[in-house]
């Protein structure tokens, strides 16, 4: 399967800050991606799905404006989280497709607001 | 946005035993994915099935689809302490295009004693 990375693997800020967070696909051309979120003992939740060169598709109850996505190469895509607040403390996972099910995670970033 | 159910939601036994995970949805889904997720990390995928009634064995590890590809059940012969992880059932589905999104289950806590 393909290997994806993240980083930061773990996130400090303060509340009001930004913080951005990278995810690539060190060994896959990866033309669509899928960012992630899961609280503490919950499960993954689709936060949006990117496309490489072109604008993200967020999930209902997601927001675009705050939840920043650029997918501009196969092999990276971010996930920006601006004016963080401690309600967006979670744990971040991004992963890659070729376009079929099969999806390939990657290690996740634990960002915490302060 | 199609939901699946997993049962149980904690499991804790002995070194040794054997337990069977389940995966429900009323509804259809392309392909139904399997994952093991340790604290911290990222999902690793353990199985892909995508036929009714289809059986794949991975070591001890036993996945059925369902007939009509509603379902879905994971069953472990012997567990071992490393066995230990959250276990994710998740269904695929075409979300326009070519693209495909994972919807997951709230995962099974396996806990594995010595």
């Amino acid at each position: 399967g393909a290997v994806v990375s993240q980083h930061p693997s773990w996130v400090i800020c303060k509340s009001g800050t930004s913080v951005k967070i990278e995810c690539r696909s060190l060994d896959f051309q990866a033309t669509t991606m899928f960012w992630y979120r899961q609280f503490p003992k919950q499960s993954l939740m689709l936060m949006a799905t990117s496309n490489e060169g072109s604008k993200a598709t967020y999930e209902q109850g997601v927001e675009k404006d705050k939840f920043l996505i650029n997918h501009a190469s196969l092999t990276l895509s971010t996930l920006t989280v601006t004016s963080a607040h401690p309600e967006d403390s979670s744990f971040y996972i991004c992963s890659v497709s070729s376009g079929e099910d099969t999806q390939y995670f990657g290690p996740g970033t634990r960002l915490t607001v302060l | 946005t199609q939901l699946l159910e997993q049962s149980p939601q904690f499991l804790s036994i002995q070194e040794g035993e054997n337990l069977t995970v389940y995966c429900n949805s009323s509804s259809v889904f392309s392909s139904l994915q399997w994952y093991r997720q340790e604290p911290g990390e990222g999902p690793v995928l353990l199985v892909t099935v995508v036929t009714g009634g289809e059986v794949k064995k991975l070591k001890r590890l036993t996945f059925q689809f369902g007939d009509a590809r509603k379902d879905s059940s994971l069953h472990i012969t012997a567990a071992q302490p490393g066995d230990t992880g959250l276990y994710l059932c998740a269904g695929g589905e075409n979300s326009g295009g070519s693209n495909y999104k994972l919807t997951f289950g709230k995962g099974t806590l396996l806990t594995v004693n010595p």
